[in-house]
């Protein structure tokens, strides 16, 4: 099955500084890869999701980075900001085989210092 | 908000009690999910239904029950739980089962004494 590894389990950066968090998989199989955030007290929310036959993919701020090749993806949040503080979430699976074939990562939490 | 809601938000129970977890969304969707987020652990899905009808279920112990009346509503009903149990556990719904893309709840946290 499918095996997710997500780094660093914690990041702290200054405000208005950038943040990276990378995740690997495992089945070369997989094209679809999204980006969970969960703030303090809610459940995790989709936030940027990129599918394999795109290289990088932005919005706004955020912008996520897939290599096939390597089987790695990322996560980048420039000029962070104090609302960015939260645990993020990886997680890749087969397009078309439906959430529950998703498999995320364990998971990194952002802290912003002011 | 998301269009999922849980209750209750927390819940403390002794390992001889039973209890329910409710779900509720109100988004339309025809998938619902019951997933387990422990500390330092990867979200680990528990139960998924489309259509009203359980389609997998991930060896799960047989203390936790779910039921799902409608599109609309999902729950967990507890009994008999370990220690080990504690955990926040999420709802969650999709357009269809072959749609990725979950909305989530706020969770239950839920401690086991």
């Amino acid at each position: 099955g499918e095996n997710v590894e997500q780094h660093p389990s914690t990041l702290s950066v200054q405000e208005g500084d950038s943040a990276v968090i990378k995740c690997t998989y495992s089945d070369s199989a997989s094209n679809y890869f999204p980006w969970y955030k969960q703030e303090l007290g809610k459940g995790p929310q989709l936030i940027i999701d990129i599918r394999s036959n795109v290289g990088e993919k932005k919005d706004q701020r955020i912008a996520v980075t897939l290599n096939k090749t390597a089987k790695h993806f990322s996560l980048h949040i420039t000029e962070t900001q104090p609302e960015d503080s939260a645990v993020y979430f990886c997680a890749a699976s087969i397009s078309g085989g439906g959430a529950d074939g998703l498999t995320f990562g364990k998971g990194t939490h952002l802290i912003i210092q002011p | 908000e998301t269009g999922v809601t849980q209750t209750p938000r927390h819940l403390v129970m002794g390992m001889t009690n039973k209890k329910s977890l409710k779900c509720e969304q109100h988004l339309g969707h025809n998938a619902m999910y019951w997933y387990k987020q422990s500390a330092k652990k990867p979200l680990e899905l528990m139960f998924v239904y489309s259509l009203e009808e359980r389609v997998e279920n991930n060896s799960v112990p047989s203390r936790f029950s779910p039921e799902c009346p409608n599109s609309s509503h999902l729950f967990l009903h507890l009994h008999t739980l370990q220690p080990e149990d504690s955990a926040l556990y999420l709802c969650a719904s999709s357009h269809d089962r072959g749609n990725e893309k979950l909305f989530f709840g706020s969770g239950t946290q839920l401690s086991v004494l």
